[in-house]
């Protein structure tokens, strides 16, 4: 069973970079894809992006190129950092797994999610 | 840059009965459509991929239909563990658009 953990800081000063990190267990990430995805309190979820374990990747336009995922393989984990963060980027940051990522991808395993506040 | 427009926003319903949500894409997304539950606190929890395939493990008394621009998810006989926020999402473009939730209440 595929298990999937966000870490990372809770808050953010604005302008600054929001950086988490996604844990994998019970699985490796050098197959399959691997997306972000994030959610504003009390409201829909919105796609970020996704990297395959080769370092390709694919992001949402609506960030504006804010977005980088990087992996690391050695350590079976997946990165998201977002720069620039506003209030507006405060939002619940889940970790997936990928499945028929073209474009992008719809996502099978998350993990619980983190909360990241962007806040002074 | 493709909307993805779900209704209800809000359904009442009992256990028992059967229920509909509707998903619509502002242009066709061919069947690259998914479904997912989220209860309140939780990560989403996937139940259905390219608009009809249901996942694995999870009850067929869920079901999906549809392609191009109108989608459908039906619960027959909707059970108590049910109630929840039900999402679909389009991956036909780098959007990946969600649509805005259509909550299952009990009546």
């Amino acid at each position: 069973q595929v298990q999937l953990q966000e870490s990372g800081p809770g808050l953010v000063r604005p302008s600054e970079t929001l950086s988490l990190s996604c844990t994998v267990s019970g699985g490796s990430i050098s197959s399959h894809y691997w997306g972000w995805i994030r959610q504003p309190p009390e409201k829909g979820l919105e796609w970020i992006g996704y990297i395959y374990y080769t370092g390709s990747t694919k992001y949402n336009p609506s960030l504006k190129s804010r977005a980088t995922i990087s992996a690391d393989t050695s350590r079976n984990q997946f990165s998201l950092k977002l720069t620039s963060v506003t209030a507006a980027d405060t939002a619940v940051y889940y970790c997936a797994r990928g499945l028929s990522c073209t474009t992008s991808c719809f996502l099978d395993y998350w993990g619980q999610g983190a909360l990241v506040t962007v806040s002074s | 840059d493709i909307q993805m427009t779900q209704s209800p926003s809000t359904l009442s319903a009992s256990v028992g009965d059967r229920v509909t949500i509707t998903c619509r894409a502002s242009q066709s997304i061919g069947n690259w459509l998914a479904w997912y539950q989220q209860k309140p606190g939780k990560a989403p929890n996937f139940l259905i991929y390219d608009a009809s395939s249901l996942a694995s493990g999870v009850p067929s008394r869920f079901s999906g239909s549809g392609s191009g621009t109108e989608f459908t998810l039906t619960i027959t006989s909707l059970q108590p563990d049910d109630f929840a926020t039900y999402y679909c999402q389009q991956y036909d473009s780098l959007s990946g658009t969600f649509g805005q939730g259509t909550k299952v209440e009990i009546k």
